[in-house]
């Protein structure tokens, strides 16, 4: 079945201690991109990568660091999350080109404490 | 990046055919228009997309006029399960940072 895997689904944390969310698309997509969501405020762009070792800011990339080593995962790192980074984050990935035609993982409810 | 302005919410009865439109009047030429599905807590889905004129699937049509510079998602008699937000989204001419806006929310009611 072809997917975005996003684990975990839900994660609680303390303020500091680095974390990783890992993404997985299995469709030879190209493009990746992380995403959170939170109240109000709808889906906010972090990062994107077009392809392996191609990776570049979406608007809120304050906190976060991403890598694409391969062309199937795209994992997000916070490595000293703090308590306004509590969100729902969304990975997905698409075909380049295809004009916004993105499938998206089922989320990662993330709480900082 | 084309932005869009859509209505916050729509109420709509069962049974009824629900039209909601999308504004970007700064579309460019490669850009696409895409809507997505999503239920609460849950990642958006993919529901048609398109260029120009009309499109349809099995689930919805999507009408865009010559200038591109709106276009309206139509779905037909709704159902109790079709409460959700609906994002519209230009892009994807080229342009990978993307921003979806607030998205439509829509309730429909028995």
């Amino acid at each position: 079945e072809a997917q975005v895997t996003q684990n975990p689904r839900y994660l609680i944390t303390v303020t500091g201690k680095k974390l990783t969310v890992t993404c997985s698309q299995n469709m030879n997509h190209e493009y990746m991109s992380w995403y959170r969501q939170d109240p109000g405020l709808g889906l906010r762009q972090i990062y994107y990568s077009m392809n392996v070792e191609v990776t570049d800011k979406g608007d809120v990339p304050e906190g976060y660091k991403v890598s694409r080593k391969e062309k199937r995962n795209f994992p997000l790192i916070l490595e000293s999350p703090s308590p306004n980074q509590t969100s729902l984050y969304f990975c997905a990935s698409s075909f380049r080109g295809q004009g916004g035609g993105y499938t998206f993982g089922s989320g990662t409810r993330l709480t900082v404490v | 990046l084309a932005k869009t302005t859509q209505p916050i919410s729509m109420d709509s009865y069962e049974g009824q055919e629900v039209n909601i439109t999308c504004s970007h009047n700064n579309i460019a030429t490669n850009d696409y228009i895409t809507w997505y599905q999503q239920f609460p807590s849950q990642g958006p889905r993919f529901i048609i997309q398109g260029y120009k004129t009309k499109v349809t699937n099995e689930v919805a049509s999507l009408f865009i006029p010559a200038d591109r510079k709106s276009s309206t998602l139509s779905l037909p008699r709704v159902s109790l399960s079709d409460t959700a937000v609906y994002y519209c989204l230009v892009g994807g001419g080229g342009y990978q940072k993307v921003t979806f806006g607030t998205g439509t929310k829509l309730q429909v009611i028995p």
